[in-house]
């Protein structure tokens, strides 16, 4: 098992600046993937983290907003930029498992005001 | 085609009975069917997961039932207890797509 560790666990910004959310994975991953959880609902694909590419976005996210770095095989971050209110969520780290399916980490619950 | 379809949205359950929750999907490329468990303040975790070459699945109280032609699967959990308390996801995988979770369920287990 893969284990995910994600910082800072949970944080409060105001509205306007940005925060950048780290992931680190105690072994090397080909892929990581950055999901949004918004309050009460489901798990939202952000993008896929691909070391030594841009990360792929999915619908929806735009890499000026949600910028994201891969720089080794181990580590990833996720930057939610000019946040407003409606970016709070909790922003899971996830790689894949080799079996099928996928370690999450703990996640970083964000607050804007 | 990308969806996922869970219900129901919440569930409550006296201990010691069973919780079935269910899910449906579109996609016939999906061929991984994982659920997981989420606790507040956690992040999600693999319960327990299933490929559509199998029709059902145990792993202790936990058994997941395939339907392929109905492109319909299901979570039960036997003798619920309180421990089991949590939100649930369906999700689906395979074929190159991303994984589609299902909106979750929320699952109180009443002592």
């Amino acid at each position: 098992s893969a284990v995910i560790s994600q910082k800072p666990s949970r944080d409060i910004c105001q509205r306007g600046t940005s925060l950048t959310i780290q992931c680190q994975v105690d072994s090397q991953v080909t892929m990581m993937f950055w999901y949004r959880q918004q309050p009460g609902q489901s798990l939202t694909l952000i993008a896929t983290a691909n070391q030594g590419s841009e990360a792929t976005y999915e619908s929806g996210f735009v890499i000026d907003k949600f910028p994201i770095s891969r720089p080794n095989l181990t580590f990833s971050t996720l930057t939610v930029s000019n946040m407003s209110p409606e970016d709070s969520s909790i922003y899971l780290c996830s790689v894949a498992r080799g079996s099928g399916g996928a370690f999450f980490g703990q996640g970083t619950r964000l607050t804007v005001v | 085609q990308q969806q996922v379809k869970q219900s129901p949205q919440s569930l409550i359950v006296q201990k010691g009975g069973i919780s079935i929750i269910n899910c449906a999907y579109e996609n016939t490329a999906f061929d991984y069917f994982p659920w997981y468990q989420q606790f507040p303040g956690k992040g999600p975790a693999l319960l327990i997961a299933i490929r559509p070459d199998v029709s059902e699945k145990k792993e202790g109280r936990f058994t997941i039932s395939f339907n392929k032609s109905a492109k319909q699967f299901s979570l039960h959990i036997m003798d619920s207890q309180p421990g089991d308390s949590a939100t649930y996801f369906c999700a689906a995988s395979g074929g190159g797509f991303k994984t589609i979770f299902g909106a979750g369920t929320r699952l109180f287990v009443k002592a």
